[in-house]
């Protein structure tokens, strides 16, 4: 079946740095890809679409200069969280749509646990 | 942004129990969707929904998508202990790819 991989699993990093996590689709290529927040308890926010190479679409409220999304593969998509605050410490997950696949098609990510101190 | 109502938020049963819950909308979705999350992972999709008053099964799962469109329900009979874990609700709208999810019930079964 379809995998997304997600790396790294879990970082710690101290505010005022910058933290990148990857999003592979393992065995399939997407043309998009998705990335969620989940806080405790809560459920999963979408953030922004990232289609491969072109620019992401940001939701309303997430910053775009402060969540950089790359997308230069059809199997790899990044985030970026610049400058954390502890603010940010979340789960990170993304999602991966099989190219040409229908719009409910997407495998998840183990997901990418932050804390910033 | 927009959610869907899921309840309840919390389940704890007993191993055989059968479970439902159910997620309910203001708007219209196109496609209802559930998914399991064990901890510190990603949701797996479990069944998907594409047509109103379509009942599905999987297994012990059974879900159905609301005459309505506006609402979805998911059962689980003789639960076990790998029930264990958090369920969503997810939908999506006609000519939309955005997910939008449920709050997510958590589900503890007792052996």
């Amino acid at each position: 079946g379809a995998v997304v991989s997600q790396h790294p699993s879990w970082v710690i990093c101290k505010s005022g740095t910058s933290v990148k996590i990857e999003c592979r689709s393992l065995d399939f290529q997407a043309t998009t890809m998705f990335w969620y927040r989940q806080f405790p308890k809560q459920s999963l926010m979408l953030m922004a679409t990232s289609n491969e190479g072109s620019k992401a679409t940001y939701e309303q409220g997430v910053e775009k200069d402060k969540f950089l999304i790359n997308h230069a593969s059809l199997t790899l998509s990044t985030l970026t969280v610049t400058s954390a605050h502890p603010e940010d410490s979340s789960f990170y997950i993304c999602s991966a749509r099989l190219a040409g696949g229908p719009p409910e098609t997407q495998y998840f990510g183990p997901g990418t646990r932050l804390l910033v101190l | 942004g927009q959610q869907l109502n899921q309840s309840p938020q919390s389940m704890f049963i007993q191993e055989g129990e059968d479970v439902s819950m159910n997620c309910t909308s203001s708007s219209i979705f196109n496609t209802w969707l559930w998914y399991k999350q064990d901890p510190g992972e990603g949701p797996v999709l479990l069944i998907a929904l594409y047509k109103a008053g379509e009942l599905t099964s999987n297994g012990r799962l059974t879900a159905q998508f609301g005459i309505t469109r506006k609402d979805s329900f998911l059962n689980i009979s003789a639960s076990i202990p790998s029930d264990v874990g958090i369920y969503f609700c997810a939908a999506l709208k006609g000519g939309s790819e955005k997910l939008v999810f449920g709050k997510g019930m958590k589900l503890t079964v007792n052996p």
